[in-house]
């Protein structure tokens, strides 16, 4: 059974960075197709991006591109999200989530709240 | 303003069925059999119903079932029960750069 477990909410200024943690548990992320989906507060669900095994690259939604950034350390199984340039309309939580098209598992979520 | 359109709310009353609805275009619904269906209860990380338009992962209840008909999937739950309340995403893979569309969410009201 696999378990994603994610860091904790982070408070962030505007025009600052945000990295986030998603720990992996019963399979090693390299059996896993990684990708994050956030949800502004109130609002739907909206894919970011992830690991697309059929390339074996990292794609990202064309929203995002230039201020996001998904890496993995395989040695820890760890799964990690960074955006930039962040604005108040980045308020979200942001969830990991394997595989992509139907996501059998999600991590718990971390808010992250952009304000000055 | 989301790529699949899913209607903003649906309500039914204990033990009747509901069916919503969630359209998109030849590069995503139509074109695929990718469909999948998540339940979000408040506060909670989404789950998955139903993938592969109508395939139940396993714990789900049998109430839950889904379909496709050219560009418009849907999702039918019968006997609905009061924790069935809850908010109702489609998603689909698409063909466009975007990998993955989610529509915009459905609340579902247990009267």
């Amino acid at each position: 059974q696999v378990q994603l477990v994610q860091s904790g909410a982070e408070v962030k200024k505007p025009g600052a960075s945000v990295k986030v943690s998603c720990k992996v548990s019963g399979y090693t992320l390299t059996e896993l197709s990684m990708h994050w989906v956030r949800q502004a507060p109130g609002k739907g669900l909206e894919w970011m991006g992830g690991f697309d095994p059929e390339d074996g690259e990292t794609i990202y939604a064309q929203k995002f591109q230039g201020r996001v950034t998904m890496t993995e350390d395989t040695s820890t199984d760890t799964a990690y999200m960074e955006l930039s340039s962040l604005r108040s309309e980045d308020t979200a939580v942001y969830y990991c989530a394997t595989p992509a098209v139907a996501a059998h598992y999600w991590g718990q979520g971390t808010l992250v709240t952009v304000s000055s | 303003q989301s790529a699949l359109t899913q209607p903003a709310s649906v309500s039914g009353s204990p033990g009747q069925s509901i069916t919503i609805s969630c359209t998109g275009t030849s590069s995503d619904v139509g074109g695929y059999n990718y469909v999948s269906w998540y339940q979000q209860h408040p506060g909670k990380a989404p789950k998955l119903m139903i993938y592969d338009v109508s395939n139940r992962p396993s714990g789900v209840s049998n109430r839950f079932s889904g379909s496709k008909s050219g560009n418009t999937a849907s999702l039918t739950i019968s006997g609905l029960q009061a924790e069935d309340e809850a908010d109702y995403y489609c998603s689909s893979y698409t063909s466009s750069s975007t990998y993955v569309v989610f529509g915009g969410g459905t609340k579902l009201t247990v009267l």
